[in-house]
């Protein structure tokens, strides 16, 4: 089984500032079956990035992913006062699905 | 436009059992195999469950499996999750999610808002 390690665990910013969020798996994955999620308090959560690099519909472009093999970025390019959230990454195996613990993005 | 709603959800014992529904709307449900996700209080999310398009071919969580059992009424455009042997640890907010179709690529494009399941006894 893989797992998915999420850092930092919190990333406190300014809006206006870069975020970049890491996402490492104990084995190299494919990038069709890498995924990033946003998820505000008392919300479900919003489908950012798949395949790695591809935004979902209605994303806006300061959202970007990248990575292959172990190693994967979600980055936001400049802050807005609703990214501050909780993100998500997300495998899919043969058989299964998992998530990392999450990175929370708060105000500094 | 793609509705999930979900329900079914409640207050049970420890040992008793519970059916969620997600009833969908707004797409071919046929086409998508739909998944199952949890959500501790204060916690991460865990996913549980998936089934294909036509229903014949389900996943679970090791923490799941052998209890809960995942189905889908094509007919009636609504997905289940039928939970026995309920723990404690089962305490979550339960989600039902759609599949992405896009080339090779995976991801769960649509939530609904879940459904509260607490086992306390």
């Amino acid at each position: 089984e893989i797992v998915l390690t999420q850092s930092p665990g919190t990333l406190s910013l300014s809006p206006g500032e870069r975020a970049t969020l890491s996402c490492r798996a104990s084995q190299s994955v494919s990038s069709g079956y890498l995924a990033w999620y946003q998820q505000k308090p008392g919300q479900a959560p919003r489908l950012l990035i798949y395949g790695a690099s591809n935004r979902a519909t209605g994303i806006p472009d300061r959202f970007s992913g990248s990575g292959s093999g172990t190693d994967f970025t979600l980055t936001i390019s400049r802050l807005e006062p609703e990214d501050f959230a909780v993100y998500y990454c997300q495998h899919f195996g043969t058989y299964l699905s998992t998530f990392g613990p999450g990175t929370k993005v708060d105000i500094k | 436009e793609v509705q999930l709603l979900e329900s079914g959800g409640g207050l049970v014992q420890p040992g008793g059992s519970l059916r969620l529904s997600c009833a969908a709307s707004g797409f071919t449900f046929t086409s998508y195999p739909m998944t199952w996700v949890r959500q501790a209080p204060g916690k991460g999310l865990e996913w549980v469950s998936s089934l294909t398009g036509s229903g014949d071919t389900t996943h679970y969580a090791d923490s799941v499996r052998g209890r809960f059992t995942i189905s889908r009424d094509n007919s009636e455009n609504t997905l289940y999750l039928q939970m026995n042997s309920l723990r404690a640890e089962d305490t979550a907010l339960y989600y039902c999610a759609k599949y992405l179709r896009s080339g090779g690529d995976w991801a769960f494009d649509y939530w609904g808002q879940g459904t509260l399941v607490t086992v306390s006894s």
